[in-house]
């Protein structure tokens, strides 16, 4: 089955740095990848998440970069603030082809603290 | 909010009580999940629901006994349960595009 590892476990960054998350897949098949934040006594929010017909994506602050390749994946946030400070998941799927259910393979979680 | 909830959210239960878990979306999706998270640990997926039937079950001990009564309605039925199951329990749900998940708060289960 796939399997994902996620580096680092723990970050810490200044207000207005940047900071970036790593993923690596073992599937060569998985073609889904989206990020989920998740802050304290909530469940995990979706942020970006990217398909593999695309190298990188951005919503404002955020990005997600994909190497199928090398088959990693990362998230960029750029001008953190105190409000990202968060645990953030990566996860991995191949998406089925008719029906609604598919398997989210997750990675460990990054606890980003950014400090003010 | 996401349209997911989880009632309760807090829950302290014994190991010889039964209790149970519900979970409503209001999202008018097809597919609900349930996933147990653990410290330290990835989400880990227990049960998959699709149009009200149940097609994944990812080696849960039969003390965990789901229910999808409809298509917005999930249920974790927990009877017996041991410490080590004490985590959050987070339920998911995505609709027709299979693509992305949205959950709901959690409920935090302690096993005593």
């Amino acid at each position: 089955g796939e399997n994902v590892e996620q580096h680092p476990s723990t970050l810490s960054v200044q207000e207005g740095d940047s900071a970036v998350i790593k993923c690596t897949y073992s599937d060569s098949a998985s073609n889904y990848f989206p990020w989920y934040k998740q802050e304290l006594g909530k469940g995990p929010q979706l942020i970006i998440d990217i398909r593999s017909n695309v190298g990188e994506k951005k919503d404002q602050r955020i990005a997600v970069t994909l190497n199928k390749t090398a088959k990693h994946f990362s998230l960029h946030i750029t001008e953190t603030q105190p409000e990202d400070s968060a645990v953030y998941f990566c996860a991995a799927s191949k998406l089925y082809s008719g029906g609604s259910n598919y398997k989210l393979t997750f990675g460990k979680g990054t606890l980003l603290t950014v400090n003010p | 909010e996401t349209g997911v909830t989880q009632t309760p959210r807090h829950l302290v239960m014994g190991m010889t009580n039964k209790k149970s878990l519900k979970c409503e979306q209001h999202l008018g999706h097809n597919a609900m999940y349930w996933y147990k998270q653990s410290a330290k640990k990835p989400l880990e997926l227990m049960f998959v629901y699709n149009f009200k039937e149940q097609t994944e079950n990812n080696s849960v001990p039969s003390r965990f006994s789901p229910e999808c009564p409809n298509s917005s309605h999930l249920f974790l039925h927990l009877h017996t349960l041991q410490p080590e199951d004490s985590a959050l329990y987070l339920c998911a749900s995505s609709q027709d595009s299979p693509d992305t998940q949205y959950f709901g708060p959690g409920t935090r289960l302690t096993v005593l």
